[in-house]
């Protein structure tokens, strides 16, 4: 089985400070990790994926994320966080495993919060 | 090209109704998964469908189903309707080829269903 923990349910930065985002991933299965952000009344939508190639993956709007094996863990950051970047942001991991084929698990989520 | 289409947006039943919800994916696209998300649980796989098949399930009770249509369209039904059923039902479509796990889930804006 696969599980997905994100670190803080609710994350608040000012504009312009760092943002960093803690997933750590649980598979007995080489595993594939995705970020997606969720903006209020709309669906997810994409930031970035590793899928055993790079470790550091670089995604959409200057976000990024680095796979670290060794302490399963996938974590997003942001260098310079803009008030648009509010949002809530779901980690999560699936596999090459046929049991995996269409499932994405989900971590609960991590409300980001950006203040001027 | 045009993304992933959900129908209807809003819906409201009653206890013990039944609902049908409707995914178009992205053109090209042969696989479809179903998620619910409501604020306890999070984001939860319901099924996915490729080719007319349900290839995998989550864990939810029969009353959840689902079927996929010749063209990739797929409905999911919800029979004798519960409380605990109030979610956003939101569906998402990939390419469904051999790349399995790897490849990227496009979501649709969602079906927000209220059961009162």
């Amino acid at each position: 089985a696969q599980s997905v923990t994100q670190l803080g349910s609710h994350v608040s930065v000012s504009e312009g400070a760092l943002v960093l985002l803690r997933c750590n991933y649980s598979s007995s299965v080489p595993p594939y990790l995705f970020w997606y952000v969720q903006y209020p009344n709309q669906g997810l939508q994409l930031l970035l994926k590793y899928t055993s190639a790079a470790t550091l993956v670089k995604g959409i709007n200057g976000f990024e994320a680095e796979f670290k094996k060794s302490e399963t863990s996938f974590h997003l950051t942001k260098p310079s966080a803009h008030m648009s970047d509010a949002a809530e942001y779901f980690c999560a991991v699936t596999s090459r495993r046929g049991t995996s084929y269409g499932k994405l698990t989900f971590g609960q989520g991590t409300i980001l919060t950006v203040h001027p | 090209k045009a993304g992933v289409t959900q129908t209807p947006r809003y819906l409201i039943k009653t206890r013990g109704q039944q609902v049908t919800l409707s995914c178009s994916p992205i053109s090209g696209h042969r696989s479809v998964s179903w998620y619910q998300q409501t604020p306890g649980q999070g984001l939860q796989f319901l099924f996915e469908y490729f080719s007319e098949t349900q290839r995998n399930k989550g864990n939810f009770p029969g009353r959840f189903s689902g079927r996929q249509f010749s063209n990739s369209r797929s409905e999911m039904n919800v029979s004798t309707l519960e409380l605990g059923d109030s979610a956003l039902y939101l569906c998402a479509s990939s390419l469904g080829g051999a790349a399995g796990g790897q490849e990227t889930q496009y979501f649709g804006p969602g079906t927000r269903l209220l059961v009162l």
